[in-house]
C-alpha cells in the first residue's frame, strides 16, 4: 500500500538559519508532489509541486525552495528562515491529480 | 476566476444534531470535488470524493455530500454529529490538467 513519511513533526529554528523538511512516498511510482503551508488561521497554500525528478513548479514567490533528487523523495529548503515562514507544512502526492491528494502529517515549523 | 469558497469559517453544533457544511465553487469545467478533515496537527483525511453518476456520494465516518451542477455546491452532510468529528473540513475542487484548489476551510466544534 501506499504510504507518506514526512519529518521532522516539529522544528523550532532561530531567524536565519537554515530549513530542510523531507518527504517521502513508498508504494508508488512516478507521483506528483505537493508542499503546501497552512499559517495559523488560514487555509492550505501550494507552495512547490513537481510531476518529476527535477522538475519544480514554485507558486508562490518567496524564501523557500523544493528539490526532487529521486522520484519518491520532496524536499523543502531554505537558506535563511524568516519568522513569517512560521506554519504547518504539509506534503501530499497524488497520481495524475484528478484521484485525490494524499497527505502526509504535517510538520509544525516555528521560527523564533 | 476559478475558486473555491466555504461560507462558513466556524460552525458550533451539538452532539447528535445534524451538520451541514457548504462549499461553493466557480469553475468553467466541470470539476472533480472533494472533502478533506483535518484533525489539530494532523494532516488531511480524504472523507469522499465526486467525479460523476449519482450526485450524492457515501464517505467515511458516516459522511455524505450532494454535488448541485446547478447551484455549484458541494455540501458536506452528517446526520447525527460525535463529538469527535470536530475538526477542520475543506472542500477541494480539481479539474483536468490543473493542480487543486482548497476552500478556506471550515472549523467545526461539537458541544457535548
Amino acid at each position: 500500500s501506499q504510504t507518506i513519511h514526512q519529518w521532522p513533526a516539529t522544528l523550532v529554528q532561530p531567524v536565519g538559519s537554515p530549513l530542510s523538511l523531507e518527504c517521502t512516498v513508498e508504494g508508488t511510482s512516478n507521483p506528483n508532489l505537493y508542499w503546501y503551508r497552512q499559517a495559523a488561521g488560514r487555509g492550505l497554500q501550494l507552495l512547490f509541486y513537481s510531476v518529476g525528478i527535477g522538475q519544480i513548479s514554485s507558486e508562490v514567490p518567496q524564501n523557500l525552495s523544493a528539490s526532487r533528487p529521486q522520484d519518491r523523495q520532496f524536499i523543502l529548503s531554505s537558506k535563511k528562515l524568516l519568522l513569517s515562514d512560521s506554519g504547518f507544512y504539509l506534503c501530499a502526492w497524488s497520481v495524475g491529480g484528478l484521484g485525490g491528494y494524499t497527505f502526509g502529517s504535517g510538520t509544525r515549523l516555528t521560527v523564533v | 476566476a476559478q475558486s473555491v469558497t466555504q461560507p462558513d469559517i466556524h460552525i458550533t453544533v451539538s452532539e447528535g444534531a445534524s451538520l451541514e457544511l457548504r462549499c461553493n465553487y466557480s469553475y468553467g469545467a466541470t470539476p472533480y470535488l472533494f472533502w478533506y478533515v483535518q484533525s489539530p496537527g494532523q494532516g488531511l483525511q480524504l472523507l469522499l470524493k465526486y467525479f460523476s453518476g449519482d450526485t450524492l456520494v457515501q464517505g467515511i465516518k458516516g459522511f455524505e455530500a450532494e454535488f448541485k451542477r446547478s447551484q455549484s455546491s458541494f455540501n458536506l452532510r452528517k446526520p447525527s454529529v460525535h463529538w469527535s468529528d470536530a475538526a477542520e473540513y475543506f472542500c477541494a475542487v480539481v479539474v483536468y490538467g490543473q493542480n487543486f484548489v482548497f476552500g478556506p476551510g471550515t472549523r467545526l466544534s461539537v458541544l457535548p
